[in-house]
């Protein structure tokens, strides 16, 4: 089973700073299997980048993902306040599909 | 377009089963590859089981294995979690959620259910 870590923890920045997430695999993940979403509190989560690089219907551009192999990046170029929450990478691989624990980005 | 809503919040007896509803509309049943999510409370997000798009099998999560079935209505374009044996660890927050084959990612997710296991 591949292993997704995500750092850091949690992240305190400001309304408009630049958030870098990490997301790495235990063994190397296929790009177009690796994706991101977004849970706000008290709601479901939603999709916001497939295939590592590729945002969502409606997703905005300040959100951009990259990497390959084993390590995948999710950036977040300018804060706004609605972009406060939990982001999650996940893959599937082998009929096996898994989670990193998420990453908290909160307001400092 | 595609929605999927799921049953209410159950309250369970530690060893009792527990059978959780996702009805699709917008879409029939058939054209949807569901799979089930799980948050305990204040954790990240699990994946529970679900069916590969490519041929229509079922897998489960290792953990999960023997107590965790899913099931589908096509006649009402309902799937169903089914979980046995509870524990208090499966306490959580369930969901349910379509794998897309073309963002080969979780596009469309229902509201979750609530689930509390206590005696």
């Amino acid at each position: 089973e591949i292993v997704l870590t995500q750092s850091p923890g949690t992240l305190s920045l400001s309304p408009g700073e630049r958030a870098t997430l990490s997301c790495r695999a235990s063994q190397s993940v296929r790009s177009s299997f690796l994706a991101w979403y977004q849970q706000r509190p008290g709601q479901a989560p939603s999709l916001l980048i497939y295939g590592a690089s590729t945002r969502a219907t409606g997703i905005p551009d300040r959100f951009s993902g990259s990497g390959s192999g084993t390590d995948f990046t999710l950036t977040i170029s300018r804060l706004e306040p609605e972009d406060f929450a939990v982001y999650y990478c996940q893959q599937f691989e082998n009929s096996l599909w898994t989670f990193g624990k998420g990453t908290k980005v909160e307001i400092k | 377009q595609v929605q999927l809503v799921q049953s209410g919040a159950e309250v369970k007896k530690p060893g009792a089963s527990l059978k959780v509803a996702c009805k699709v509309s917008g879409n029939t049943l058939a054209e949807v590859a569901t799979h089930w999510v799980r948050q305990a409370p204040g954790k990240g997000l699990e994946w529970m089981g679900g069916i590969d798009p490519e041929d229509g099998e079922i897998f489960y999560a290792q953990e999960l294995q023997g107590r965790l079935t899913m099931t589908e209505d096509t006649s009402t374009d309902t799937a169903y979690m089914e979980l046995s044996s509870l524990k208090s660890e499966d306490t959580a927050v369930y969901y349910c959620a379509r794998f897309d084959m073309r963002r080969d990612a979780f596009d469309i997710w229902g509201q979750g259910t609530t689930v509390t296991v206590s005696s």
